[in-house]
């Protein structure tokens, strides 16, 4: 079993829809989770970061965070064309000093105009 | 801010020949990382330096090796170069308090 999962895709949603991203994690000790968005060539930007339970809202972002499920979503409203890309999550794992990194291998969402 | 660099953005190397790129974090940050990226393999871990100090270290051969200088800065080696060393490299620092990791634009390197 892979550390950090996500369905490659690609995820097709049509313009102006809600586009729901999902990752789901091996290691119940993940304390901070990460959703960034990769354009083809570009290097990847960071959208949103949460780590309590429940719902994080940035603007047309919102982030859900279940750790007893051991899964992060994204929900991207209103989808546009900008909008695709590919969606890595990350999932830090920290014991005291030491931290990992742990990147899933992307979702890759097509926004349909 | 200005945001994480690297240089060069293109290299072109041939097996064998050793490569040195280099990673600037953003100012005030003391954790630099390593990523290499495929189009098979995803985002590698290739390791993490924070304060001169490698931290962590991910699953690639001794010929991928790094280092940190008092100033953050960072650079990666790769000697020997292989065809499947052939990838994106990235940088990232990382804001030691919200754990924020910030990419640079990344280091295309084509080996021949």
């Amino acid at each position: 079993q892979k550390e950090v999962e996500q369905n490659s895709g690609p995820l097709s949603v049509p313009e102006g829809a809600i586009a729901s991203l999902n990752c789901t994690y091996s290691d119940r000790g993940s304390q901070s989770f990460f959703w960034y968005r990769q354009y083809s060539g570009k290097s990847p930007e960071l959208i949103m970061f949460i780590y309590s339970n429940g719902d994080k809202e940035d603007g047309r972002f919102t982030a859900q965070l279940n750790k007893a499920s051991q899964y992060v979503s994204l929900l991207i409203r209103d989808s546009q064309p900008s909008d695709s890309a590919t969606y890595l999550c990350a999932v830090i794992f920290h014991s005291g000093g030491y931290q990992k990194v742990t990147f899933g291998t992307g979702t890759k969402l097509q926004v349909i105009p | 801010k200005a945001g994480v660099t690297q240089t060069p953005r293109y290299l072109i190397k041939t097996r064998g020949q050793q490569v040195t790129l280099s990673c600037s974090p953003i100012s005030g940050h003391r954790s630099v990382s390593w990523y290499q990226q495929t189009p098979g393999q995803g985002l590698q871990f290739l390791f993490e330096y924070f304060s001169e100090t490698q931290r962590n270290k991910g699953n690639f051969p001794g010929r991928f090796s790094g280092r940190q200088f008092s100033n953050s800065r960072s650079e990666m080696n790769v000697s020997t170069l292989e065809l499947g060393d052939s990838a994106l490299y990235l940088c990232a620092s990382r804001d030691s308090v919200y754990n924020e990791q910030f990419f640079g634009p990344g280091t295309r390197l084509t080996v021949l």
